[in-house]
């Protein structure tokens, strides 16, 4: 079955230093992969996709993500956080083109610090 | 382009009581997904709609149900509702393309009391 996981609840980093929001999957075939941000009593926004090629992605807002399939992981990144960053953000997966209805992670909320 | 829009933004309903939640897609998406996000459980999908037919459903009981028009604007309904109803529905679309991400609308908050 198909699934998506993010090991991390919260995470809490500086103002200006790197940021990473990890995410693991578990999908049969070729994963399409996405990231979505979601900010207080908003719907979601969506932040990139990987779906083939070029293992690092790169998305809105200066976010990027990077592909393993090896580790069948999906980490969001970006290389100096903004307290603007701070929201709760979703990975999800879809089951490679026969649909694209998302499953979802259960969500990492992210905190940038002043 | 304008983006998905839903209505009533918010509802309060009692025990019992049947709602119905609208969704208008943006401009050329096809497909329509609807998604309950309740406190402590994340976001679990509900039903997707594409050329008006009910393509997938989600594990939810049948009293949860819904349509898709000719304009593609989706309504779910929820019947007989209960107290663990209260959640965020949110209604996302998307071109039938395989892929293609999906877009939200900022959903409507049901409270059941």
């Amino acid at each position: 079955a198909q699934s998506v996981a993010q090991p991390e609840d919260q995470v809490n980093v500086a103002e200006g230093n790197p940021l990473t929001v990890k995410c693991t999957y578990s999908v049969s075939g070729n994963p399409y992969l996405f990231w979505y941000v979601q900010y207080p009593n908003r719907g979601l926004q969506f932040l990139l996709k990987y779906i083939t090629g070029d293992n690092l992605v790169k998305g809105s807002y200066g976010f990027e993500a990077e592909f393993n399939k090896s580790q069948t992981s999906f980490h969001l990144k970006k290389p100096s956080a903004l307290v603007s960053d701070s929201a709760l953000y979703f990975c999800a997966s879809s089951d490679g083109g026969a649909t694209n209805k998302l499953i979802f992670g259960t969500g990492t909320l992210l905190a940038v610090q002043p | 382009e304008a983006g998905v829009t839903q209505s009533p933004t918010h509802l309060i309903k009692t025990r019992g009581q049947q709602v119905t939640l609208r969704c208008s897609p943006i401009s050329g998406h096809t497909s329509v997904y609807w998604y309950q996000q309740a406190l402590g459980l994340g976001l679990q999908f509900l039903l997707w709609y594409d050329e008006g037919e009910e393509r997938n459903r989600g594990n939810f009981p049948p009293r949860f149900s819904g349509r898709q028009f000719p304009n593609y604007s989706s309504e779910l309904n929820v019947n007989a509702l209960e107290l663990e109803d209260s959640a965020l529905y949110l209604c996302a679309s998307s071109l039938r393309q395989g892929g293609s991400p999906l877009h939200f609308g900022n959903g409507t908050r049901l409270t059941v009391t």
